[in-house]
């Protein structure tokens, strides 16, 4: 099984500020990684499909790149509506597998 | 617009079974894998199972194999999860998604909760 793990676990930012969260994975997902917003009460969504395409409707703000191991979103200004959890995921091996989770919250 | 709506969600003793279902709109169903998720209290996202656009081919967590089954009715545009022998940690909102067999999951439904507890 592919793990997963996001860092930071949270953190704490104020609206307009720029953003970036880490994906690593434990053995190459080559591109096969997305990236999903999911805020409370709601179904996930998803932002980043295949490491650095941006899904239908996702605001320019929100990039990801990467690839193999080691990847990247970034949110190059924090929007109110931008606070959430954000998993990664990746579909380069069964099972399926996210990463735990990096809540960004208001400082 | 594409749309799922998951049901069949409640509460069931441990050892109970439950069948889920998500209907779908807004696209060719048959053309399209379909995935369930689960998201437990207090736990990150969990994918449970695909079933190809055929329904021939499926895979399965390791957690739910032997227990779940999905399913699907291309002339219903429906995917179902029957859920046998279910265990307190299959306590979780279920979610159905398009996709994951070769692509990522998107879009998600709203979800349809499952408790399991006596």
């Amino acid at each position: 099984e592919i793990v997963l793990t996001q860092s930071p676990a949270t953190l704490s930012l104020s609206p307009g500020e720029r953003v970036t969260l880490s994906c690593r994975a434990s053995q190459s997902v080559s591109s096969y990684l997305a990236w999903y917003q999911q805020k409370p009460g709601q179904a996930p969504r998803l932002l980043i499909y295949d490491a650095s395409n941006r899904a239908t409707g996702v605001p320019a703000r929100f990039s990801g790149s990467g690839s193999g191991t080691d990847f990247t979103l970034t949110i190059s200004s924090l929007e109110p509506e931008d606070f959430a959890v954000y998993y990664c995921q990746q579909r380069s091996n069964w099972p399926r597998t996210f990463g735990q989770g990096t809540k960004v919250e208001i400082k | 617009e594409v749309q799922l709506l998951e049901s069949g969600g409640g509460l069931v003793q441990p050892g109970g079974s439950l069948r889920l279902s998500c209907a779908a709109s807004g696209f060719t169903f048959s053309s399209y894998s379909m995935t369930w998720l689960r998201h437990a209290p207090g736990k990150g996202l969990e994918w449970v199972s695909t079933i190809n656009s055929g329904g021939g081919i499926t895979s399965y967590a390791d957690s739910v194999k032997g227990r779940f089954t999905v399913s699907r009715d291309n002339s219903k545009n429906t995917q179902y999860l029957q859920m046998n022998s279910l265990r307190a940690e299959d306590t979780a909102i279920y979610y159905c998604a398009k996709g994951g067999w070769d692509s990522h999951f998107d879009p998600w439904g709203q979800g349809t909760r499952v408790t399991v507890s006596s």
